[in-house]
């Protein structure tokens, strides 16, 4: 079963342009992890927010996190036609010892 | 580049057929995860192995068997194919030796298996 699900299912922006794409997941975590997967390759680690964090940042990349409400962001900041790719948050239960649970992603098409 | 292999990378098969992915994780890497991706079932997380042990299973099928060896790498076994085990599977891994596990998974590049 999918434990966090991504909204939108697919976004089509303006290179330049900002992409935000949100997460949500229905049980408590130990942290929260965002991927990239390009079509048909293996899945990137882009970014990974603790349960007792509320905001990330790496390069062009924030990711925020509200554990009251169970939700998670990622924002692209000037974007660029290379993003483009799926994006998965995905999550790990407390213990670690699960795997990670993906959504189902966001697929994210930047338009030069 | 990861550092995890997956072979083969393409493998087409026949109902029925019984077929073997290997993963080679990263070096120093103690856990492997295997993973399927379907259109319609998105990522679905099978099953996980530490230091040749399994730590958990997911959504893998009686048919599906996974082993870790000694010197680490694994092998995904799917037996009795039907046509909806076309997909595409991964294997990660993660746990490095003396080091600290910061959560991340490395993904290798996938087999895609197509059952006709």
């Amino acid at each position: 079963s999918q434990q966090g699900e991504e909204d939108p299912q697919a976004l089509s922006i303006q290179e330049g342009e900002n992409a935000t794409m949100n997460c949500s997941y229905k049980t408590s975590i130990n942290n929260l992890q965002w991927y990239r997967q390009n079509s048909g390759r293996g899945l990137v680690h882009l970014i990974l927010i603790r349960s007792n964090e509320r905001e990330k940042h790496s390069g062009r990349l924030r990711v925020t996190l509200d554990t009251s409400k169970k939700s998670s962001s990622l924002l692209i900041t000037a974007s660029r036609a290379a993003d483009t790719a799926s994006y998965f948050c995905a999550t790990r239960r407390g213990g670690g010892a699960d795997g990670l649970t993906f959504g189902k992603g966001t697929h994210l098409i930047i338009q030069p | 580049d990861s550092g995890v292999t997956q072979t083969p990378k393409h493998l087409i098969t026949a109902t029925g057929q019984r077929v073997t992915l290997r993963c080679s994780p990263r070096s120093g890497d103690l856990s492997v995860y295997w993973y399927q991706q379907s259109l319609d079932q998105g990522l679905q997380f099978l099953i996980q192995y530490y230091n040749g042990e399994e730590r958990a299973k997911g959504n893998i099928l009686e048919r599906f068997s996974a082993q870790q060896f000694p010197d680490l790498h694994s092998e995904l076994n799917l037996s009795s194919l039907e046509l909806g085990d076309s997909a595409l599977y991964f294997c990660a891994s993660s746990g490095q030796l003396g080091g600290s596990n910061t959560g991340e998974l490395f993904f290798g590049e996938g087999s895609r298996l197509t059952v006709l």
